[in-house]
């Protein structure tokens, strides 16, 4: 199984709205990614867990707080978002950071979020 | 992180070869040269990696400048499916380095036609 499963697909919530986007993965995978991407532009990095542990928070703000309950979730908890933060929300795993095989991030399909 | 020069757009006709070109010309020693592409409506996927010396794989080859400055992904006979943004990316991966992170730049949209 190479599949990095991302639920839902599509979320609309209004800017007092608290919702979570799950991500799951059952590739053995330690590293965990958490990526957004706005319209016609490149995916951006937000987070990044290994071993379960949050290891870069690229100055996120803090209506974003993510969390990985185990080796094979990870969830991004929203609270309070804005108009702006309407993106896809990418989702990628990869094997553990510290091994030499740590090249391929795999990513799952995308969260498409609308915030109004 | 180490900075890629790729052009906004390209066209390509279907089963014809496709050479998508990316400057690096700051690369590190460290730097490993990756590829992903991103199909219309779906995440990225992995394409292909290298160091130093060029690479073969079921998708694509690709062909690393001797001084490194620069790197060449080839798609041997383009089909429609390969239409996608395609983003070559540099991962310093040594410890103590950004660990491998992943910053896309804008890619180059890559047009199939039939």
């Amino acid at each position: 199984d190479t599949e990095v499963t991302q639920t839902p697909k599509h979320l609309v919530m209004g800017m007092t709205n608290k919702k979570s986007l799950k991500c799951e993965q059952h590739m053995g995978h330690r590293a965990m990614y958490w990526y957004k991407q706005k319209a016609k532009k490149p995916p951006e990095l937000m987070f990044v867990y290994s071993y379960e542990k949050l290891s870069i928070n690229e100055s996120v703000p803090s209506r974003f707080s993510p969390e990985c309950p185990n080796s094979s979730l990870l969830n991004l908890h929203l609270h309070a978002l804005q108009p702006e933060d309407s993106a896809l929300y990418l989702c990628a795993s990869s094997p553990a950071r510290q091994t030499s095989s740590y090249n391929e991030q795999f990513f799952g399909p995308g969260t498409r979020l609308t915030v109004l | 992180d180490a900075k890629t020069t790729q052009p906004n757009s390209m066209e390509s006709n279907e089963e014809e070869p496709v050479h998508l070109p990316c400057n690096h010309s700051t690369i590190s020693g460290t730097d490993y040269i990756h590829w992903y592409r991103q199909l219309p409506s779906q995440g990225p996927e992995y394409v292909i990696h290298g160091l130093t010396s060029n690479v073969n794989n079921r998708m694509a080859s690709l062909a690393i400048a001797e001084d490194r400055k620069s790197s060449t992904l080839i798609l041997h006979r383009a089909t429609l499916r390969d239409a996608a943004v395609y983003y070559c990316i540099l991962r310093d991966v040594s410890y103590g380095g950004s660990q491998g992170n992943l910053i896309f730049g804008k890619g180059t949209k890559l047009s199939v036609k039939p």
